[in-house]
């Protein structure tokens, strides 16, 4: 079955650039949406941005500024990016995969605490 | 202020039906697909599109759409049924995704 295993520093200084990366097993890595989502602690869900197979990205507006979401086919993985962090910053992130007919993700990583402090 | 609004805070009985909606304009375009999530885990797919379950969910759980409104329901709700539940869909430009708020369901 197809299973997305994340990893990244889980503490980040301020101004400094979160990194996390996805990887899939399991399953193929072509036709789907690969997204990020993050979390801040009690509170709800916040779309990052998704990658297509073939590279195209796609940000949320209020991050746009500041992510990057770039991908691996060869090595099935997708990675984020997020730079010059804040406290505000601080959640959990998922990866998820997207699918392009209902646009459900269907499949998630477990999370990931970062935590942005000096 | 996210574009799809969910309702606040619910309870129900064991075994009685709640019902959840979520509203905003992209959702006379596009169906929602809906997430459930426990205290501590990873969101879980429960329902998508016109009439899908993921293998797995009980039937219990249904969902449907009528203009900008989007609605999830749990008939007979069960202590595991408990949790935060969240829409997910396109933004009203239909460019970009987004969640709803969430509405927590407390099961007595």
């Amino acid at each position: 079955q197809v299973q997305l295993q994340q990893w990244g520093a889980g503490l980040v200084k301020p101004s400094e650039t979160l990194s996390l990366t996805c990887a899939v097993s399991g399953g193929s890595f072509g036709g789907y949406f690969w997204t990020w989502i993050r979390q801040t602690p009690g509170e709800g869900l916040e779309w990052i941005g998704e990658i297509s197979h073939s590279g195209r990205a796609n940000y949320n507006p209020s991050l746009k500024s500041r992510v990057y979401i770039s991908m691996d086919m060869s090595q099935k993985q997708f990675s984020l990016s997020l730079k010059s962090v804040t406290a505000a910053d601080t959640s959990t992130y998922y990866c998820a995969r997207g699918d392009p007919e209902w646009l459900q993700l269907d499949i998630w990583g477990q999370g990931a605490l970062v935590t942005v402090s000096s | 202020s996210s574009e799809l609004t969910q309702d606040p805070p619910v309870s129900v009985a064991l075994g009685q039906t709640v019902t959840i909606a979520c509203q905003g304009a992209s959702l006379t375009r596009y169906y929602p697909s809906w997430y459930q999530q426990k205290p501590g885990q990873a969101p879980l797919l429960v329902f998508y599109g016109r009439s899908n379950r993921p293998s797995g969910i009980p039937d219990r759980i249904s969902a449907s759409s009528f203009g900008n409104t989007a609605s999830l329901t749990i008939s007979g709700a069960q202590a595991e049924d408990e949790a935060d539940y969240y829409c997910y869909s396109r933004d009203s430009t239909g460019d970009h995704l987004v969640f709803g708020a969430g509405t927590k369901v407390t099961v007595l």
